[in-house]
């Protein structure tokens, strides 16, 4: 199956720095990825969509200057989180959808837990 | 947002017992994907459904595309200790290539 990694898997920072998480599909394209949030025992957020070679899609209520995306290549769309607060700590996660013909799946990285102190 | 509705929220079995789940929705979708989600780690693709009627199975694993489009259910048959985990359902709807979630379930199986 379609394999999708993220960089790192856990980071600790300090409030008003920015944090960069990378989220590359390892065997496959991704012209479009997806990134989410997860808070503690809640189902996947959706953030934004990012699309390669333009601006990624926001979900209502993201703050597109504070989750910046750029997916500057087929393999790799990066979030950073500018000027990071304790209150974006939480879990995110991308993906990707991956295609064998017209049939659809979409595959996740393993995520990446940010902790803001 | 729109989501599935997903039940139960949570189930607490013993081992070797069958475990099924479900999701619903109002809303007619045209693919259902169901993932399981370990402690710290991402969804993992468990089964892919695409046609109304579908039942498809991986392993222990079995799952259905209901005929109305609306639903989907999910069942584990003779559950191990390695179950264990929230188990999601997303299905997309129409061309659009976001998925809807349901909330999850998770399951305790006890040795």
């Amino acid at each position: 199956g379609a394999v999708v990694s993220q960089h790192p898997s856990w980071v600790i920072c300090k409030s008003g720095t920015s944090v960069k998480i990378e989220c590359r599909s390892l065997d496959f394209q991704a012209t479009t990825m997806f990134w989410y949030r997860q808070f503690p025992k809640q189902s996947l957020m959706l953030m934004a969509t990012s699309n390669e070679g333009s601006k990624a899609t926001y979900e209502q209520g993201v703050e597109k200057d504070k989750f910046l995306i750029n997916h500057a290549s087929l393999t790799l769309s990066t979030l950073t989180v500018t000027s990071a607060h304790p209150e974006d700590s939480s879990f995110y996660i991308c993906s990707a959808p991956g295609a064998s013909g017209s049939l659809r799946a979409q595959y996740f990285g393993p995520g990446t837990r940010l902790l803001v102190l | 947002g729109q989501q599935l509705n997903q039940s139960p929220q949570s189930m607490f079995i013993q081992e070797g017992e069958d475990v099924s789940m479900n999701c619903t929705s109002s809303s007619i979708f045209n693919t259902w994907l169901w993932y399981k989600q370990d402690p710290g780690e991402g969804p993992v693709l468990l089964i892919a459904l695409y046609k109304a009627g579908e039942l498809t199975s991986n392993g222990r694993l079995t799952a259905q595309f209901g005929i109305t489009r609306k639903d989907s259910f999910l069942n584990i048959s003779a559950s191990i200790p390695s179950d264990v985990g929230i188990y999601f359902c997303a299905a997309y709807q129409g061309g659009s290539e976001k998925l809807v979630f349901g909330k999850g379930t998770k399951l305790t199986v006890n040795p």
